[in-house]
């Protein structure tokens, strides 16, 4: 079954830069009905979706981090990635990736990653 | 409106029936997906579209949808079902995912 995994920091600075990257296994990230997700999840607070990539490059961001917010898919090594930048306080979050079906006007968060921890703080 | 609306918390009687909803302008568009989040866990999907389940997901979970609300029906709840519920859906113009601020369930 498809598996996703995060890695990356659990420390970062502020207004330094966040990267972090999703593995996914026994499946490929290239299928055309998917696209692939970072949410993540302030302490103690609800969910938070940051953005999404197509395999084919697209992607879509939230608005209120789009400024900030970079996804990009590594194909040959069946991952995708976010960076963050600028990086307050406010960013300290768990973050979690997930696989995003698309079928026309429905749509899920079928697959999700355990999630990794990141703290902004000097 | 560009937000998605939850009753921040419900309750319900064990074995009885509940009902969470989910109100936004994405929601004439596009159908919402539900997500239920267990302290300490990530969340899992248990309903999508229409009224899709996943593989796994029990019978006792179902969805509609009417102008801009959409529901989650716990028919018969167990004390496994309580946990965070989470919508999600687009908005209304379509390029864009929107959280829900999450309904606490408690059953009792």
């Amino acid at each position: 079954q498809l598996q996703l995994q995060e890695s990356g920091p659990r420390l970062v600075k502020p207004s330094e830069t966040l990267s972090l990257t999703c593995t996914v296994s026994d499946g490929s990230i290239s299928r055309s009905t998917y696209l692939w997700a970072w949410v993540r999840q302030s302490p103690g607070k609800g969910l938070e979706w940051i953005g999404n990539i197509y395999n084919t490059g697209i992607t879509y961001y939230n608005p209120s981090l789009r400024s900030r917010v970079s996804i990009l898919t590594d194909t040959a090594k069946n991952q995708f990635s976010l960076k963050l930048t600028s990086l307050t306080a406010a960013d300290t979050a768990l973050y979690y990736c997930a696989r995003h079906e698309i079928l026309g006007a429905t749509d899920g968060l079928d697959m999700w990653g355990q999630g990794t921890m990141v703290t902004v703080s000097s | 409106s560009s937000e998605l609306t939850q009753d921040p918390a419900v309750s319900v009687a064990l074995g009885q029936t509940v009902r969470i909803t989910c109100q936004g302008d994405g929601l004439r568009s596009y159908f919402a997906s539900w997500y239920q989040q267990r302290p300490g866990q990530a969340p899992i999907l248990v309903l999508y579209g229409r009224n899709d389940r996943p593989s796994g997901i029990p019978g006792r979970f179902s969805g509609s949808s009417s102008g801009d609300t959409a529901s989650l029906t716990i028919t018969g709840a167990q004390a496994a079902d309580e946990a965070e519920y989470y919508c999600c859906s687009r908005d209304s113009i379509g390029n864009r995912w929107l959280f829900g601020g999450g309904t606490k369930l408690t059953v009792l």
